[in-house]
Parts: structure tokens; C-alpha cells; sequence
């Protein structure tokens, strides 16, 4: 079936450490992934991308990792700040447009 | 200038009431998306858009009811309403219907049923 998971519902971190949050997938079709950050009330943010003939894709303080061997995408935050508390979203998008995603982390940074 | 706006931004209503949840995109993508978040914030996709021609559509009860006026709109209508229906609902839309680039979200509609 569809399915995206995430290894963990929450990440405490201290603030200026920097945050992986992982994410593995079921679908090998999938060809495009999306990383969302969604904070209190509002909808989800798009982070980052990354498609699937990349293995790493940089972005400003954010990279995200895809392995496809073992269909695992991370992302990491460098130098984690209180502004990056959030719920984190993994999403793929298959062919037909349909983003599945995956349950969230919550990411918690301590001052 | 907000993207993706939705209204009304909280809805509390009645069982067995209908109801709509409107969306309008000042973006000029031609493809928009209804999601559904519940409480455990997992977000599951019920319909989507393109320039007004539905393309998906999950396993939805026939209560609900996309409506996509123009490529810019698109609005969920809700029959008889029932408690689980109660979630945060939220529209989204992309410039191309693989959806590549990315989503813009809505900020959500909280529907509560009581």
C-alpha cells in the first residue's frame, strides 16, 4: 500500500546543534520528494526537494539525503533555531501528482 | 497578497448540516488540491484539479463534493455533515499537475461537527 513513515514522532534538540530527521518510504515508483515544515495553525511550508536521480540536495541550512537502495530520505537542519520548531513532513509524489505524506516529527528546540 | 486563501478559517457546525469551504489561488497554477489533516496531523489527499477537470479522487464519501468554478477556484461542499468529519482541511495548489516544484498550502479550515 501507500505509505511514507517517519522513525520518530518527536526530536528535542538543543538550539545551534544541528537536526536529522528521517523519513522512509514505500514506494519505489516514487520519483520526486518534498520536505514540509508545518507550524502551529498554519499549513504545511515547502523546505526542500529532491528528485529521485539525486542522491543530496542543499539548500540554506537544510540538506536533504535520499537514499533509494533502501528508500530512506532524511533531512538536516544546521544550527537549529527556536524559529525551526515545527512539525516535519516527508512527501512523495508519484506520476499522477498525488503527494503522499508521511505521519510528521515534531521538532522541539530547547533555548 | 496571500497565494492560497481559504474561508472560513474555522467552521463549528452540526451533525447532519451542509456545508462549503471556499478556496481561491492568486498564483496562476492550474492545479489545486483539497487535503485532509486529522487529529494525529496526518495529511491524506481527497481530490485534485486540473484547469477544472478533476483528476484524483481518493476514497471520499460522496457527501463530499469538489467544485472547481475556474482554474483559481476550488471549493469542497459537504453534505450531512457527521462527526468524523471533523478535521483541519486545507487546499493546496501547484503549477503542474505532477505537482513537481512543490504545493502552496492554504492556511486550513478547522471544521469541528458537534
Amino acid at each position: 500500500g501507500e505509505s511514507v513513515g517517519l522513525h520518530l514522532p518527536t526530536l528535542s534538540v538543543q538550539e545551534g546543534d544541528n537536526s536529522i530527521i528521517n523519513c522512509a518510504y514505500s514506494n519505489s515508483a516514487s520519483d520526486y520528494f518534498i520536505w514540509y515544515k508545518q507550524e502551529s495553525g498554519k499549513g504545511p511550508q515547502f523546505i526542500i526537494d529532491i528528485r529521485s536521480n539525486m542522491d543530496k540536495r542543499q539548500g540554506q541550512r537544510v540538506t536533504v539525503l535520499l537514499n533509494k537502495t533502501v528508500k530512506h530520505l532524511s533531512l538536516q537542519i544546521a544550527a537549529t533555531q527556536p524559529g525551526d520548531s515545527a512539525v516535519y513532513f516527508c512527501a512523495e509524489n508519484i506520476y499522477t501528482g498525488k503527494l503522499i505524506f508521511g505521519q510528521g516529527t515534531t521538532l522541539q528546540v530547547k533555548p | 497578497d496571500t497565494a492560497v486563501s481559504q474561508t472560513p478559517k474555522y467552521l463549528v457546525t452540526q451533525m447532519g448540516n451542509d456545508k462549503s469551504i471556499k478556496c481561491e489561488q492568486n498564483l496562476g497554477h492550474d492545479t489545486m488540491y483539497w487535503y485532509k489533516q486529522d487529529s494525529k496531523k496526518f495529511l491524506k489527499i481527497m481530490f485534485s484539479y486540473n484547469n477544472k477537470e478533476l483528476i484524483i479522487n481518493e476514497t471520499v464519501p460522496n457527501r463530499f463534493s469538489p467544485k472547481s468554478p475556474d482554474k483559481a477556484h476550488l471549493n469542497l461542499h459537504i453534505n450531512s455533515l457527521e462527526l468524523g468529519d471533523s478535521a483541519v482541511y486545507f487546499c493546496a495548489s501547484s503549477q503542474e499537475a505532477q505537482g513537481t516544484g512543490g504545493y502552496t498550502f492554504g492556511s486550513g479550515t478547522r471544521l469541528t461537527v458537534v
